[in-house]
């Protein structure tokens, strides 16, 4: 079966420290993975994606995910965590059916 | 400048009623989505429409019925209303070259 795993609840990181939130997948082969942020009371926006190319990916407010196709994970990163980046992260993956299967979120905190 | 609305925000109501909301982008995108949202957080697709077409249906109770009027707007309609119907509902659409779906604000659903 297609599933998404995000193996952490919670996150909780230092501000200045890196961070990453951890993303694997079922299925190996070429399916697109993407990264969503949602706020308190807000739909979700995206972050960035993998379809093809570079293992390392760079999205919206500095963050980054890298791919790796022997473990099928995807991997959320920032070098320097911000107290503003706390807030509910979703991996999602498009095994190729044209929808997107979410994992169960992290919860990111960022301690000041 | 919205790009992806929905109506109500917010929608209280009794069991056993009907009720809909309403969803329009103006990415011009030719696909759009309704998810549920859970009070886990938990996100699940329920439904997606290429061009007015159903593309997706998950295994949803037929008392929820999707509209699609035009490329613009995705309603959905909900017959007989039930305490477990309670949840935040998200429409969202997509470009297909680049499957990034750009979501609402939710509409958030409470049955009493």
């Amino acid at each position: 079966a297609q599933s998404v795993a995000q193996p952490e609840d919670q996150v909780n990181v230092a501000e200045g420290n890196p961070l990453t939130v951890k993303c694997t997948y079922s299925v190996s082969g070429n399916p697109y993975l993407f990264w969503y942020v949602q706020y308190p009371n807000r739909g979700l926006q995206f972050l960035l994606k993998y379809i093809t190319g570079d293992n390392l990916v760079k999205g919206s407010y500095g963050f980054e995910a890298e791919f790796n196709k022997s473990q099928t994970s995807f991997h959320l990163k920032k070098p320097s965590a911000l107290v503003s980046d706390s807030a509910l992260y979703f991996c999602a993956v498009d095994f190729g059916n044209e929808k997107l299967t979410f994992g169960t979120g992290t919860r990111l905190t960022i301690i000041p | 400048d919205t790009a992806v609305s929905q109506t109500p925000k917010y929608l209280v109501t009794q069991m056993g009623n009907d009720k809909s909301i309403k969803c329009e982008q103006n990415l011009g995108h030719d696909t759009m989505y309704w998810y549920k949202q859970d009070s886990k957080k938990f996100l699940k697709i329920m439904f997606s429409y290429n061009n007015k077409e159903l593309i997706i249906n998950e295994t949803v109770p037929n008392r929820f019925s999707p509209k699609s009027p035009d490329k613009a707007h995705l309603n959905l309609h909900i017959n007989s209303l039930e305490l477990g119907d309670s949840a935040v509902y998200f429409c969202a659409s997509s470009p297909l070259a680049t499957r990034e779906q750009y979501f609402g604000p939710g509409t958030r659903l409470t049955v009493t």
